[in-house]
């Protein structure tokens, strides 16, 4: 079965640079959330979409903005990166806007600032 | 706010030493209640929701339980490949998932 894809895998940048990360649902998956993990941390929600609308917001700092596009697929464009954006970003797909069931995680984009 | 809590932080058993993993939470409105298991480097992979108190969900060695405040993850007879952090999260007002720190379990041969 088709699950979340994202990309890069791996993505290495120096501080003050620019990064985006991509995110491709599950087929017919209307919303899309982008969590941050850091080192031996639980996943924080940063954002979500729905039906290409953002539909919550979290701890997302200023300098990240996230879009939904018409074919469902998301990115998450971060600017002025700091050391401590360094973490795994996962992006994760649920169908039926979310409401009462399940998401599936992609297996996540590990940033390093340098 | 809503809170997700579990423990142990760690837990170690031997091969075929059963036990359990707790996940205490306090939201206002419970949704749905997730289990997940993400092994290192990778991202949460599905396990089971719970809806209601009461209810019940198995897989393999795993069983999942639900209260008003709390859930179970049951591992019977755990083998080597079980090994990974097990995640609970919430889903209150909105959509989005609340984690709780994750148990990570070794299980030794």
């Amino acid at each position: 079965a088709a699950g979340v894809i994202q990309s890069p895998r791996h993505l290495i940048k120096e501080k003050r640079e620019t990064a985006t990360l991509k995110c491709y649902p599950i087929p017919r998956h209307d919303t899309v959330y982008w969590y941050q993990q850091g080192p031996g941390q639980d996943p924080q929600f940063l954002i979500s979409f729905y039906e290409k609308m953002q539909s919550d917001k979290g701890s997302i700092p200023d300098r990240f903005s996230a879009q939904q596009f018409s074919d469902y697929h998301s990115e998450l464009n971060m600017s002025s990166l700091e050391l401590g954006d360094s973490a795994l970003y996962f992006c994760a797909s649920s169908p039926l806007g979310g409401r009462d069931t399940e998401a599936f995680f992609g297996q996540g984009t590990r940033l390093t600032v340098v | 706010e809503d809170q997700v809590t579990q423990s142990p932080e760690a837990l170690r058993l031997q091969e075929g030493e059963s036990s359990s993993l707790n996940c205490s939470y306090t939201v206002s409105g419970l949704r749905g209640l997730f289990w997940y298991r993400q092994d290192p480097g990778k991202g949460p992979e599905f396990l089971f929701t719970l809806y209601s108190a009461g209810e019940e969900k198995e897989k393999e060695r795993l069983k999942a339980t639900l209260t008003k405040k709390e859930s179970f993850l049951h591992i019977t007879a755990p083998k080597p490949e079980d090994s990974a952090t097990y995640l609970c999260a919430v889903q209150a007002s909105g959509n989005k998932l609340v984690f709780g720190a994750g148990t990570i379990l070794r299980v030794k041969s």
